[in-house]
């Protein structure tokens, strides 16, 4: 069964701690992506992959770092540094960088206190 | 620089009639749209998408139009019921791959189905 994965669906933290965020994809999909929602409001990008060992800042990456060490996986980490963590964050990953539908997780639910 | 956006935040229809929700784009490059249903706590889901060479496409229940001449795009749904109440974002990309950052979203219309 293809997809992506987004785990935990809720996660709760202290201010001050670094959290991590899960996904994964057996898609075969060479980029991926990471979103922040927040409430009635769009997408914005935080950060992207396009292959494999690189990635790059989107528009909000402060904060924020990544890493693609696997094809299927992109782990985001929330810092401390992150002055307003808490928000629904949303994965996606496409066959490539281009005009292709983008395939989205099931997303996580961050709330920092 | 330039970015898709929406007309209505919300739209309002009863149960079995026809929905129309708007999008307006403002890069002529750009070559691929696609629209995004989004319910509470989700999320996006694929609904429909279309290239910039047609200017009409369907699926089950569901229209995409796209004018390129006044930039515009349209996701037209048919008959609609309680399961369509939900955010619909649309998106486009840029050609022919100049959207390296991938998609670039609208901020979504709210589609709530009355009784």
């Amino acid at each position: 069964d293809g997809g992506i994965t987004q785990s935990p669906k809720y996660l709760f933290r202290k201010e001050g701690q670094n959290v991590t965020l899960s996904c994964e994809q057996n898609l075969n999909h060479d980029a991926m992506y990471w979103y922040r929602q927040d409430p009635g409001q769009g997408l914005r990008l935080i950060y992207y992959s396009q292959i494999v060992n690189d990635f790059q800042k989107g528009d909000i990456a402060e904060g924020y770092s990544v890493s693609r060490e696997k094809k299927e996986s992109f782990p985001l980490t929330v810092t401390s540094a992150q002055k307003n963590p808490t928000a629904f964050y949303l994965c996606a990953s496409q066959l490539a960088i281009g005009s292709y539908e983008q395939y989205f997780g099931p997303g996580t639910r961050l709330t920092v206190t | 620089g330039e970015s898709v956006g929406l007309h209505l935040p919300t739209l309002s229809v009863q149960e079995g009639d026809n929905s129309i929700i708007n999008c307006a784009y403002s890069n002529s490059a750009s070559d691929y749209f696609i629209w995004y249903k989004q319910e509470s706590g989700k999320g996006p889901q694929f609904i429909i998408d279309i290239r910039s060479n047609m200017d009409k496409r369907q699926g089950q229940r569901v229209t995409v139009l796209l004018n390129k001449t006044v930039k515009h795009l349209s996701l037209q749904i048919a008959a609609t019921q309680p399961g369509d109440s939900a955010v619909y974002f649309c998106a486009e990309n840029l050609a022919p791959q100049g959207g390296a950052d991938g998609l670039t979203f609208g901020k979504g219309t709210h589609l709530i189905i009355q009784p």
